[in-house]
């Protein structure tokens, strides 16, 4: 079946210690979307692609960054992480016409210690 | 910020309907009402959108007011499966992005 992946579904990190989440799509979708969830809250739009074109939130942290090396992959690349940033991180991705539908992978909760 | 504002909470007998609602009073002319889901430690699910006019698909019912400034999700037969947040969310029809609110969270029981 056609979907969203995300790997590893659990990451544990130290504070201050970069690390990258991945996604990956096998719907040959044009775009691709990273959402922050902390716990108890709703999803949070961090930035998106479209194609290769990259569109950061206005209020998202510079230690935030994202690549898309191709269609299929996108990774969320935290620079230095805080306890704070302690959250689910949501990929979801989408044909980029009008009234797409978005469809979420099952997210990569991460922990800082 | 969302557009639009939803019951914190709500519970529904397992086999019954469940009638979720939402307001979205400054909605305007190009904007769609969807929603989608969110079950425990999964990610969102799409459930159905609309314009102006009621929709039905094989998960649920959208019932939107004729001003268009609240609309119904209706789960006809709600099962334990159904227990999850549910997320009403106002959208241009040229793809905008999904600014989530808080959002239901529906506890169906035995």
């Amino acid at each position: 079946d056609a979907m969203v992946i995300q790997n590893p579904r659990y990451q544990v990190t130290q504070f201050g210690k970069p690390v990258t989440l991945s996604c990956s799509q096998t719907l040959n979708h044009n775009v691709m979307y990273w959402y922050q969830q902390k716990s108890s809250q709703a999803p949070k739009l961090l930035f998106h692609y479209y194609d290769k074109d990259f569109n950061n939130e206005a209020d998202t942290p510079d230690n935030f960054q994202s690549r898309r090396p191709n269609t299929s992959f996108c990774f969320l690349d935290i620079r230095s992480p805080g306890l704070g940033d302690a959250a689910m991180y949501l990929c979801a991705t989408s044909t980029g016409q009008i009234q797409e539908t978005q469809y979420f992978g099952p997210g990569t909760r991460l922990l800082v210690l | 910020d969302a557009k639009t504002t939803q019951p914190p909470s709500m519970d529904c007998a397992e086999g019954r309907a469940a009638n979720l609602p939402c307001n979205h009073s400054t909605i305007s002319g190009n904007e769609y009402v969807y929603w989608y889901r969110q079950i425990h430690s999964q990610g969102p699910q799409y459930i159905i959108h609309g314009l102006k006019n009621n929709e039905t698909n094989e998960m649920a019912s959208l019932i939107i007011t004729e001003d268009r400034k609240s609309s119904t999700l209706i789960l006809p037969h709600a099962t334990l499966r159904d227990t999850a947040v549910y997320y009403c969310i106002v959208r241009d029809n040229q793809g905008g992005k999904l600014i989530f609110g808080q959002g239901t969270e529906l506890s169906v029981k035995p």
